[in-house]
C-alpha cells in the first residue's frame, strides 16, 4: 500500500522558536494532504487541508499565521509551527489522499514538545 | 457538518472472545463512506475496514466485520476471536462521497484485550 512518512518523529524545541514538520508521500503523488492535531487520548482534529500549488484551507479556530502549511510539490507538505509555546505541544499527524476519493494514508505522526 | 459519535470511551474483551464497538453518525447525504481506523500505542493510524453507503452488504475483513444500518445511521465494528494485538484506540470515521475532502472522526474507543 501507499506509504506516508513524517519527519521528525519527535522534536523538542524551546518556547519562541519555530519548528518544521515534513510529510512525504513516498510512492505516490498526493495532490491533497491533511494535517491533524491529536491530544492524548483524544480524537484527531483536522487543522488544515493543503492542495499542491495553492494555499492551504484552515479549519475554524486554527491560526494560519501560527501554523504555516506549504505544499510545494506532489510529494511533500510541510507544517511550520511558528513562535511555539508549550500549549502547542501535541501529536501532529499528516495524511495524504490517494487516487480514489475514499483513500487516505496516514503518516506515523510527530510528537512536538515545547519547553 | 457531519458528526460521528462513539458512545463507548473504553471497552474490554477477553482474548479469543468477540467484542462490538458502536458508532453512530449524522448526515443528510445519501452517498458516503464509513471507516474504522485502529491506532495502536505506536500512534500509526491503520485502516481496519471500509463501508460504502450504497452497498447493503456489510463489509468484512478477516476477523473484523461491520453492522451497517443506514436508516438508523449506525455503523458498529465486530472483532471476532480477539487477539492481544487488537488492543488499541479505534476511531469511526465518515467521508462524504460528494462534497469536500474531509474525514470526520469520532472520539474513539479504547479497547483492552485481557489475556
Amino acid at each position: 500500500g501507499a506509504v506516508v512518512s513524517q519527519h521528525p518523529s519527535w522534536v523538542i524545541c524551546k518556547s519562541g522558536t519555530s519548528v518544521k514538520i515534513e510529510c512525504r508521500s513516498l510512492d505516490f503523488q498526493a495532490t491533497t494532504m491533511f494535517w491533524y492535531r491529536q491530544f492524548p487520548k483524544q480524537s484527531l482534529m483536522l487543522m488544515a487541508t493543503s492542495n499542491e500549488g495553492s494555499k492551504a484551507t484552515y479549519e475554524q479556530g486554527v491560526e494560519k499565521d501560527k501554523f504555516l502549511i506549504n505544499h510545494a510539490s506532489l510529494t511533500l507538505s510541510t507544517l511550520t509551527v511558528t513562535s511555539a509555546h508549550p500549549e502547542d505541544s501535541s501529536f501532529y499527524i499528516c495524511s495524504a489522499r490517494g487516487l480514489l476519493v475514499y483513500e487516505q494514508y496516514f503518516g506515523p505522526g510527530t510528537r512536538l514538545t515545547v519547553t | 457538518a457531519q458528526t460521528v459519535t462513539q458512545s463507548q470511551p473504553e471497552m474490554s474483551v477477553q482474548e479469543a472472545e468477540t467484542v462490538t464497538l458502536s458508532c453512530t453518525y449524522d448526515t443528510s447525504e445519501s452517498d458516503y463512506y464509513l471507516f474504522w481506523y485502529k491506532q495502536p500505542p505506536s500512534r500509526q493510524m491503520i485502516l481496519v475496514i471500509r463501508q460504502e453507503a450504497y452497498k447493503q452488504q456489510n463489509a468484512t475483513e478477516n476477523r473484523f466485520s461491520v453492522n451497517f444500518q443506514k436508516a438508523a445511521k449506525s455503523f458498529s465494528l465486530k472483532i471476532s476471536d480477539s487477539q492481544l494485538g487488537d488492543a488499541a484506540m479505534y476511531f469511526c470515521a465518515y467521508r462524504s462521497a460528494i462534497t469536500g475532502n474531509q474525514f470526520y472522526f469520532g472520539t474513539g474507543t479504547s479497547l483492552t484485550v485481557i489475556p
